[in-house]
């Protein structure tokens, strides 16, 4: 089974600051069925990135997906104070999807 | 636009079933080639993948919950259902039901949409 980790778990930054956070899986994995998810505090979790870098409907341009293989990459170009909140990657291998256990942004 | 909404039970003993209910609103659930699953997330915990059902009527699930997991469609009332069986203290969760896919059949997560939540509590 591929095992998706996500590091680090927390990162404590101030808004305006560039975020890089990572995804590894435990194999290669085919990056057309990878997917980064936010999370805000009671909320249900919202679909930011699909297939490593594109991003879903409505989703700002400072949001940006890379990566192949086993190494995946969410960045945030400048933090805006409703981008502190978990964030998830998510793989679809042969018809299991397998979630990273997540990175919180907190504020600084 | 689409809209999903869970409903069931808040609490759960022990050893029962635990049932949950999606009704899709805004969208037919027959009617497109996409995925209709279950998601869940203990609180404080990250988010575990239950199943999905394809619009071909194939139904995958997590290996891990294969055992206790039964996801079921009614297309006529639109609905979508889980049942999981023999629950425990491990099973309390919030329970997000979601749509996957791209409309070709393809990216099962791609879960573009999603319901508001509904927590289960198992307590005796």
């Amino acid at each position: 089974d591929i095992v998706m980790t996500q590091s680090p778990a927390t990162l404590s930054l101030s808004p305006g600051e560039r975020v890089t956070l990572s995804c590894r899986a435990s194999q290669s994995v085919d990056s057309s069925y990878l997917s980064w998810f936010q999370q805000k505090p009671g909320q249900a979790p919202r679909l930011l990135i699909y297939g490593a870098s594109t991003r879903a409907t409505g989703i700002p341009a400072r949001f940006s997906g890379s990566g192949s293989g086993t190494d995946f990459t969410l960045a945030i170009s400048s933090l805006q104070p409703e981008d502190f909140a978990v964030y998830f990657c998510q793989h679809d291998e042969n018809f299991v999807l397998t979630f990273g256990g997540g990175t919180r942004v907190e504020i600084k | 636009q689409l809209q999903l909404q869970e409903s069931g039970p808040g609490l759960e003993k022990p050893s029962e079933t635990l049932s949950l209910t999606c009704t899709v609103s805004g969208g037919s659930i027959g009617s497109t080639s996409y995925y209709w699953g279950w998601i869940r997330q203990p609180p404080g915990k990250g988010l575990e993948w239950i199943g999905s059902y394809s619009y071909s009527g194939h139904i995958h699930y997590s290996p891990s919950l294969k055992s206790r997991a039964t996801i079921s469609v009614d297309k006529s009332k639109n609905q979508f259902s889980l049942d999981l069986t023999s629950v425990t203290a491990t099973d309390t969760a919030v329970y997000y039901c979601t749509r996957g896919g791209d409309g070709s059949g393809r990216f099962m997560g791609r879960l573009e949409y999603w319901g508001q939540g509904s927590l289960v509590t198992v307590s005796s």
